[in-house]
């Protein structure tokens, strides 16, 4: 089954970058790596997700090593509004066409001021 | 487009008891997951409908139970309640199943309270 590993938490002040990895040693081959961002009392929100390499958005950054076995969430100058719990999420093939999806075990970042 | 929708939102239950928590897709999205999140364990799998079938399923006993109706929207049931069932129940849908480039769109969720 595969595992996944993040830092438990992470403090940052207004206007830096932030790294937040993820450790997956089993994703499965076909499979992508998402991150959410999840508020208190409110369901994940999606907020990138890739394969290989580096991806980017309007809010983030994705970077992937050739070997897929972790992933780097990067947000440029966050806001005290980034103030959350981020999660990588990656499937885990079982079987032919069958999937586990495994969540990290989430990282709460708090920006400070 | 309207959001993922979950009812109830709050939920008090009794030991032994059974629930049904309900879970309305995204317009047009065919994949219906659900996922138990609880401080201790985190966000866990509980299983995926596509297509009125159950795809893929987590390490959950058999007191975890779900469904799909043919317009999309899921169902899930706890049966015989145990004070560890307390926790978050996530719904989220997408409009493929598996894990290839697979975007999921999360509910508010329904907390569930055993006493």
């Amino acid at each position: 089954l595969a595992k996944t590993t993040q830092p438990i938490s992470m403090d940052s002040y207004e206007g830096q970058e932030v790294n937040i990895t993820c450790s997956h040693n089993n994703i499965a081959t076909n499979d992508y790596i998402t991150w959410y961002q999840q508020f208190p009392s409110q369901g994940p929100r999606f907020i990138i997700q890739g394969y290989k390499t580096k991806v980017t958005n309007e809010v983030a950054s994705l970077f992937i090593p050739a070997d897929r076995k972790s992933s780097t969430l990067s947000l440029p100058r966050v806001s005290l509004s980034d103030t959350a719990v981020y999660y990588c999420l990656v499937g885990d093939m079982v079987g032919p066409g069958t999937y586990k999806y495994i969540f990290g075990t989430g990282t709460r970042l708090k920006v400070l001021a | 487009k309207a959001g993922v929708t979950q009812t109830p939102r709050y939920l008090i239950k009794t030991r032994g008891q059974q629930v049904t928590l309900s879970c309305s897709p995204i317009s047009g999205h065919r994949s219906v997951s659900w996922y138990q999140q609880t401080p201790g364990q985190g966000l866990q799998f509980l299983f995926e409908y596509f297509s009125e079938t159950q795809r893929n399923k987590g390490n959950f006993p058999g007191r975890f139970s779900g469904r799909q109706f043919s317009n999309s929207r899921s169902e899930m049931n706890v049966s015989t309640l145990e004070l560890g069932d307390s926790a978050l129940y996530l719904c989220a849908s997408s409009e493929i199943s598996g894990g290839v480039g697979n975007e999921q769109f999360f509910g508010p969720g329904t907390r569930l309270t055993v006493l």
